[in-house]
């Protein structure tokens, strides 16, 4: 089946550094990707929606300067926290969807732990 | 305001008995459902879905039921099995690329 991939599977880093976070579709083209943050025990909410070659859309309350995104190809979209701080400490997860599979083919990546020391 | 709403954050369940996890929204022009099941520190990964013009779909143990009059819908799991044990996510979709909608979860734990 279809294959989403996330890299770094898990990070720490200093406050004040930035961090990139990479999604790739494996098995298919993805014109949209989207990033989810969950935090401990809470659902998953949407930070942005990415769409290959323009900007991205953020959700309110979502700082674009702070949380950058890229989806330069077809397969890859990046997310940058940028001068990360404690609080940016969650689990980010991408999902890419399917544009031959239909409604309801969103697959998701194994997400990506961030700790911000 | 919350679209998606599961409102049972736990669920135990015994094994081979059945488990059914709500889901309740409130925008009447969603268009398709799905359920997701997720383990700690993993990505939700898709169980089933339901069209909003349907009100039953069944794959092997999970059937999800639709009922649009009172905009509820449930995941059945029968037999419950140990594995089971996970988050699960109740999701809600427009038409066109627009991102999932997602209830807050229920944690299943299926004792054996």
């Amino acid at each position: 089946g279809a294959v989403v991939s996330q890299h770094p599977s898990w990070v720490i880093c200093k406050s004040g550094t930035s961090v990139k976070i990479e999604c790739r579709s494996l098995d298919f083209q993805a014109t949209t990707m989207f990033w989810y943050r969950q935090f401990p025990k809470q659902s998953l909410m949407l930070m942005a929606t990415s769409n290959e070659g323009s900007k991205a859309t953020y959700e309110q309350g979502v700082e674009k300067d702070k949380f950058l995104i890229n989806h330069a190809s077809l397969t890859l979209s990046t997310l940058t926290v940028t001068s990360a701080h404690p609080e940016d400490s969650s689990f980010y997860i991408c999902s890419a969807r399917d544009p031959s599979g239909g409604f309801g083919t969103q697959y998701f990546g194994p997400g990506t732990r961030l700790t911000v020391l | 305001d919350q679209q998606v709403k599961q409102n049972s954050p736990s669920l135990s369940v015994q094994e081979g008995r059945i488990s059914i996890l709500n889901c309740d929204y409130t925008n009447s022009m969603f268009d398709y459902f799905l359920w997701y099941k997720k383990y700690p520190a993993e990505g939700p990964t898709f169980l089933i879905s339901i069209s909003s013009i349907k009100d039953k779909n069944e794959d092997g143990r999970f059937t999800v039921f639709l009922n649009k009059s009172a905009k509820h819908l449930s995941l059945h799991i029968v037999p419950s099995q140990p594995g089971d044990s996970a988050v699960y996510f109740c999701a809600a979709l427009f038409s066109g690329n627009t991102p999932l909608v997602f209830g807050k979860g229920t944690r299943l734990s299926v004792i054996a």
